[in-house]
């Protein structure tokens, strides 16, 4: 069984650039959220697909979005890269949307903005 | 709004003492709570989680904590600490009746054990 994997690992941007962040859910798992996680923070939660929908979203701007796609796999977009999007950016796939399916984390993609 | 209070950022024990660290949660309906562990360059692992029923759930790694409505806490606790449980723990909850994808989380606790 596969567990949830992220691409890349880190990555470098300027202000004002685009970035595309990948996510592979864990085998069998249709629902992935997306989590941003600033240094000496907990993560944030900023959006949830389930079944190719958004199925919720905290509190940040438009240009964070997000796409799930048929075989569950996800991307994470924000566009005009500020200094404070600088962090590690989580995803964690489950099964369903039941509170009593556990989450799986990938290991996350490290975001530079300078 | 719902929010995740941990007390103390770094917690520092020596190899064999008790662990503890404490998390309480603003919340007007006592949410689902849950415990996660993170080790350095790595993702987020589930330690314990309650939703229902027994208030002392039992997790992996020897890891406990009990959900205590009239305090608002949900402190984790494990007996003898050991070497490879340095790492940072974060306390979260969601809304009872939605998923532990919309979860919010506390800053985190890091744990240091001292041989």
């Amino acid at each position: 069984e596969t567990g949830v994997t992220q691409s890349p690992t880190h990555l470098i941007k300027t202000r004002g650039q685009q970035v595309t962040l990948r996510c592979s859910s864990q085998s069998g798992h249709n629902t992935v959220s997306w989590y941003q996680q600033a240094l000496g923070q907990g993560p944030q939660f900023i959006f949830q697909y389930y079944r190719e929908e958004e199925n919720g979203r905290g509190n940040f701007p438009p240009r964070f979005s997000g796409l799930q796609f048929p075989n569950y796999s996800s991307e994470l977009n924000v566009n005009a890269l500020e200094l404070d999007d600088s962090a590690l950016y989580l995803c964690a796939s489950s099964m369903d949307r039941a509170v009593r399916n556990e989450q799986f984390f990938g290991p996350g993609t490290r975001l530079t903005v300078l | 709004a719902q929010s995740v209070t941990q007390l103390g950022s770094h917690v520092s024990v020596s190899e064999g003492a008790l662990v503890l660290l404490r998390c309480n949660y603003s919340s007007s309906v006592p949410p689902y709570l849950f415990w996660y562990v993170q080790y350095p360059n790595q993702g987020l692992q589930l330690l314990l989680k309650y939703t229902t029923g027994a208030t002392l759930v039992k997790g992996i790694n020897g890891f406990e904590a009990e959900f205590k409505k009239s305090e608002t806490s949900f402190h984790l606790t494990k007996p003898s600490a050991h070497m490879s449980d340095a790492a940072e723990y974060f306390c979260a909850v969601s809304d009872r009746g939605t998923n532990a994808g919309k979860s919010t989380f506390g800053d985190g606790t890091t744990l240091t054990v001292k041989p």
